[in-house]
């Protein structure tokens, strides 16, 4: 299989514990982007890599959210102190582009996080 | 940053009606994106388009970049082609940022 892959598919966490997500990419894919979606919801953009460079990131990524792409290939995403209202499916994309043009963006089929 | 507005958030319909998802942004962008996503399932690209029209298959995507507008069309739909359907566009209009969604279109396809 070489499309995108999360990991783990589904993680339940108590109310202010850590948890850290992994996503890998199509393999060569230089743009990866984080997105959250809670029930009945569109996505929502978290932050955005180019190769490993973090270059945006959306007020919804709080202090308690990192994201890092320390070689630019698999990514991970860590929410430090959870809370309840963490609980959504956090989704990794990936494209292969250069510039400023929109290219087709490659989903994974997503992590649920639950805060209990 | 743009906004995204689809219309209807739910839609259902019998099978072989055509059917019509519209979608409206706020800022010019470089490009507008169709995605479709199942129940519990992963989402999946539909259309990435950036003017006129495409098709694949029975689905057709139209995009007037002036009005900021974009519709999907199903042509002779399915049971099968039940699903959320969801527009998006570039963050903050550009092509290298994420994207920002429109909250769906629930689509529901009775045999």
């Amino acid at each position: 299989d070489t499309g995108v892959s999360q990991d783990p598919r589904h993680k339940i966490t108590k109310r202010g514990q850590n948890v850290t997500f992994r996503c890998d990419p199509i393999s060569e894919h230089n743009r990866l982007y984080w997105y959250r979606q809670t029930l009945g919801q569109g996505p929502e953009f978290l932050t955005y890599f180019q190769n490993e460079a973090q270059l945006e990131k959306s007020r919804l990524l709080s202090d308690r959210f990192s994201a890092e792409r320390p070689k630019g290939s698999f990514s991970t995403l860590e929410i430090q102190r959870t809370e309840q209202g963490d609980s959504a499916m956090y989704l990794c994309a990936s494209s292969l582009g250069t510039g400023t043009p929109s290219y087709e963006q490659y989903f994974g089929p997503g992590t649920r996080l639950t805060v209990t | 940053k743009n906004e995204v507005e689809q219309s209807p958030q739910n839609l259902t319909a019998q099978e072989g009606e055509f059917i019509t998802i519209n979608c409206s942004y706020s800022v010019g962008i470089s490009a507008l994106h169709w995605l479709q996503q199942h129940p519990g399932g992963g989402i999946v690209s539909l259309f990435m388009l950036s003017s006129g029209k495409k098709k694949h298959g029975r689905l057709i995507a139209t995009i007037n970049i002036q009005e900021k507008h974009s519709s999907l069309h199903i042509t002779a739909s399915h049971p099968r082609d039940s699903a959320v359907y969801i527009c998006a566009v570039p963050y903050s209009g550009g092509g290298a940022d994420g994207l920002t969604f429109g909250k769906g279109t629930h689509l529901i396809i009775q045999p």
